[in-house]
This record gives structure tokens, C-alpha cells and sequence, in this order.
């Protein structure tokens, strides 16, 4: 059964202070990852998608890379606004749409 | 171009009863999945619809059924509610070829009493 494992559970980081989120699998046979921002109350938003080991994508002060074990979610210089939980999942086995999500990691950051 | 609309919001139901939630998926997106959330057990997979068809399940009870129409808005049913069905119900949307990203709709609370 695919497994998706993210830590820290929690994070609290100083404004401008950078750090970097952890998302490891168990799958068999990599097809992808997907990172997801979480607002409370929201439903997640889409951040990126990965699809091979060594990928790497970025989107303002988020940097996204894949092993083949496990990606990493960087935050550099962060802002209050980038507090929010951050989920990865991956694609199931069966593949489609079929999706297993880590239980994320809820990042805060302190002005 | 809208996003996923949920419908509605918030729901507040007493156990025993039934419930009907409704998504709107984004337009020309054909696939659409339905998640749980709750504290405890986090995102788990429902079910997703493709062109009318359940193209995939979760691990849920045969009390939670869904459907979708040939405008892809899909339905998703909760019959006999229970306590424990008390959570965020998450519609997602996706152009439905594999291993694409899902967009989320706003969700729908809902609390059984």
C-alpha cells in the first residue's frame, strides 16, 4: 500500500528564516508528487507537480526537488503570509486521479 | 476561468439522516474526486467520476455513494449518518489524464449531531 510520510508535524520559523519541509513515500514505482498549501477553512492549493527524481520547480520563496525516495519542500526568507499547512501526496498505484495525501506539515511564521 | 464550487458550505445533520453534496468542477475539466477531511485521519480519498463513470474508490462504506452528470457537476450522497461523518468534504477537479494535479474546491463542513 502507497504511504506518505511528512515532517515536521509542525514548524515555526522567524520571518526571513529558511527551512525545509520533508515528504517521504512508499510507492511502487514513482509516477509523480504533488505539493499542496492548505489555508484553514480552504481546500488545498495546487503548488507544484514533480514527475522524475532530480526535478526540481519553484515558485517564489517555495523550491520543490524529488529524490527517489523522498522531496523536499523549501522555504527561503519566508513571510507571515506563507504560514499555512503544506501537503504532498502521490498518485495510487492505480493511477488516475486516485490519490494518497501526507497528513502535512503546519508551518507558522513569526514577524 | 471559475474554480470548484461547492454547494453548500456548511451543513448541520443529526444522525440517522441523509445528505446530498453537490461540486461544480472547473470548466472543461471531465474528472472529479471527493475527499474526506478530518483532524485525525487527515485527506482520504472518496471516490473519482470520469465522463459519468466511478473510475475509482476509496476505502469508505457503501453509505457514501456519488454520481456525476454529463456536464461533469457530480453529487456526492452520505445515507444513514453517523458521528463519525462529521468533516470537511473536499471536491477536486482534474483534466482526468493520469498522474495530473487536482484543483480544490472550498469544501463543504459538515457536522452531524
Amino acid at each position: 500500500e502507497d504511504q506518505v510520510t511528512q515532517s515536521p508535524e509542525a514548524l515555526r520559523l522567524q520571518e526571513g528564516e529558511s527551512s525545509s519541509l520533508n515528504c517521504s513515500y512508499t510507492v511502487s514505482g514513482l509516477r509523480g508528487l504533488f505539493w499542496y498549501r492548505q489555508d484553514p477553512g480552504k481546500g488545498p492549493e495546487f503548488l507544484f507537480t514533480l514527475y522524475s527524481a532530480g526535478e526540481e520547480k519553484e515558485k517564489e520563496r517555495l523550491k520543490a526537488t524529488l529524490t527517489k525516495k523522498e522531496s523536499f519542500l523549501h522555504i527561503t526568507a519566508p513571510k507571515p503570509e506563507d504560514s499555512a499547512t503544506y501537503l504532498c501526496a502521490v498518485p495510487n498505484s492505480g493511477g488516475y486521479q486516485k490519490v494518497t495525501f501526507g497528513t502535512g506539515t503546519k508551518l507558522q511564521v513569526i514577524p | 476561468k471559475a474554480g470548484v464550487t461547492q454547494t453548500p458550505r456548511y451543513l448541520i445533520k443529526t444522525r440517522g439522516q441523509q445528505v446530498t453534496l453537490s461540486c461544480s468542477p472547473i470548466s472543461g475539466h471531465r474528472s472529479v474526486s471527493w475527499y474526506q477531511q478530518t483532524p485525525g485521519q487527515g485527506l482520504q480519498f472518496l471516490f473519482e467520476y470520469f465522463s459519468e463513470t466511478q473510475r475509482n474508490k476509496g476505502n469508505f462504506p457503501g453509505r457514501f455513494s456519488g454520481r456525476q452528470f454529463s456536464n461533469s457537476r457530480s453529487e456526492m450522497n452520505v445515507s444513514t449518518l453517523e458521528l463519525g461523518d462529521s468533516a470537511l468534504y473536499l471536491c477536486a477537479s482534474g483534466i482526468g489524464g493520469r498522474f495530473n494535479e487536482q484543483y480544490f474546491g472550498p469544501g463543504t463542513r459538515l457536522t452531524v449531531t
